[in-house]
């Protein structure tokens, strides 16, 4: 196992489009984050799922923002009508939460830049 | 909810000076508590995490790191920098509970002088 993979590493988009994202976690790990990290800033929450189940959403995914991990593994993060605004690094992070739902560190892909023009 | 604070913006030392890098969280509970460093353009690599025990963790890269629930405060120190150690450097911060996740600080990056 190589670890957090995202694809693509980098996007450019027109303002208006759609962007998908794809992330694949580290294999036996149950949970996922989404992260968004603009220049000069920590890593803000986005979202996280546990196997298929989202757990919590930040306030600032917006209804055009859409996460989902259907079968566990893998998962997809959508962003509808993109505006400037979303330019940002979007970093996956899994990890392994304990038998008492407890978590531990996460370990984090090389994130996905993405330019809206 | 927790939160973390990082109150330096940006440090310089020099090549082969001690360093600290300041970490305040909040949170009513227990945490555990994560230092993370990034280099331009990658991802985070963790350096070293608290979950319980020994308040004093040892890390990679000759890292290490003091727990103070007194203080709420998670610093991170290194007795001698070296040039590769410069990058942004992320406290963070989870918890022990079943909708658990990691809230990030602003950052410090670090600059080091020749």
């Amino acid at each position: 196992d190589t670890g957090v993979s995202q694809d693509p590493r980098h996007k450019i988009t027109k303002r208006g489009q759609n962007v998908t994202f794809r992330c694949d976690p580290i294999s036996e790990h149950n949970r996922l984050y989404w992260y968004r990290q603009t220049l000069g800033q920590g890593p803000e929450f986005l979202t996280y799922f546990q196997n298929e189940a989202q757990l919590e959403k930040s306030r600032l995914l917006s209804d055009r923002f859409s996460a989902e991990r259907p079968k566990g593994s893998f998962s997809t993060l959508e962003i509808q009508r993109t505006e400037q605004g979303d330019s940002a690094m979007y970093l996956c992070a899994s990890s392994l939460a304990g038998l008492g739902g407890e978590g531990t560190e996460a370990f984090f892909g090389q994130g996905t830049r993405l330019t809206v023009v | 909810a927790q939160s973390v604070t990082q109150p330096d913006i940006h440090i310089t030392v020099s090549e082969g000076a001690s360093l600290e890098l300041r970490c305040n969280y909040s949170y009513g509970a227990t945490p555990y508590l994560f230092w993370y460093v990034q280099s331009p353009g990658q991802g985070l690599q963790l350096l070293l995490k608290y979950f319980s025990g020994d308040t004093l963790v040892q890390g990679i890269k000759g890292f290490e790191a003091e727990f103070k629930r007194s203080q709420s405060s998670f610093n991170l120190r290194k007795p001698s920098v070296h040039w590769s150690d410069a990058a942004e450097y992320f406290c963070a911060v989870g918890t022990w509970s079943s909708a658990s996740k990691i809230i990030f600080g602003s950052g410090t990056r670090l600059s080091i002088r020749p």
